[in-house]
């Protein structure tokens, strides 16, 4: 059974610091893995896929990286801003694609300080 | 282009009573997913539909019922509510089934059942 944890559940920074968010899964047998983003109250925001095949994936301050053969995934936030201040979910999509469900961590709840 | 609709956004119910959840696609999307995301925990998988067929069901009890129409659109159904229903549910569309591109979420109804 797939188990995606994530670490730590919260995190407070001040505004500048770099930062990482860490994922880790069971069963390394995932389709993609996926970071999203959830505010207070709303849905989801997808920030990066990253395919089973690739080893990580950039997008302007965000980074995130793969490594099936540990179990581990990583999101780099660089030069944090008080509006990155969300939770941030890692899943992972565990099937053939055509019929795989997402898997999701309980997520980390990140903070930063002006 | 609008993105993922959820009606209503948010939702009162009485323990024993049967509730109808409602979602609109990103136009174009065939693929609509549900999610149960309970207060501090990660989203989970639900169902997924796909060209008006389910693809895939969590590990959900019977209580729970989906389908999708002509126009891709969907409905959940929930029977004989719980306490434990009290969730914030997610509808999620994609092109495809294949997660190739990433998930589209809509903002979720919040359900409370008293």
């Amino acid at each position: 059974k797939q188990e995606v944890t994530q670490i730590p559940a919260a995190l407070s920074v001040p505004e500048g610091e770099n930062l990482v968010l860490n994922c880790s899964f069971t069963d390394s047998a995932i389709y993609n893995l996926q970071w999203f983003r959830q505010d207070p109250g709303k849905g989801l925001t997808s920030l990066l896929l990253i395919q089973s095949s690739q080893r990580e994936q950039t997008s302007g301050r965000l980074n995130a990286s793969l490594d099936k053969s540990s179990g581990r995934s990583t999101l780099y936030i660089a030069a944090s801003q008080p509006g990155d201040s969300a939770t941030y979910l890692c899943a992972a999509l565990h099937g053939s694609g055509n019929t795989g469900k997402l898997i999701f961590g309980q997520g980390t709840t990140l903070q930063v300080k002006p | 282009d609008a993105g993922v609709t959820q009606s209503p956004t948010h939702l009162i119910k009485t323990r024993g009573q049967q509730v109808t959840l409602r979602c609109s696609p990103i136009s174009g999307h065939k693929s609509v997913s549900w999610y149960q995301q309970v207060l501090g925990q990660g989203p989970q998988f639900i169902f997924q539909y796909y060209e008006k067929e389910e693809r895939g069901r969590g590990n959900f009890p019977d209580r729970f019922s989906a389908r999708q129409f002509p126009n891709y659109s969907s409905e959940l159904n929930v029977n004989a509510l719980l306490l434990g229903d009290s969730a914030l549910y997610l509808c999620a569309s994609s092109f495809r089934p294949v997660y190739n591109s990433p998930l589209h979420f809509g903002n979720g109804t919040r359900l409370t059942v008293t």
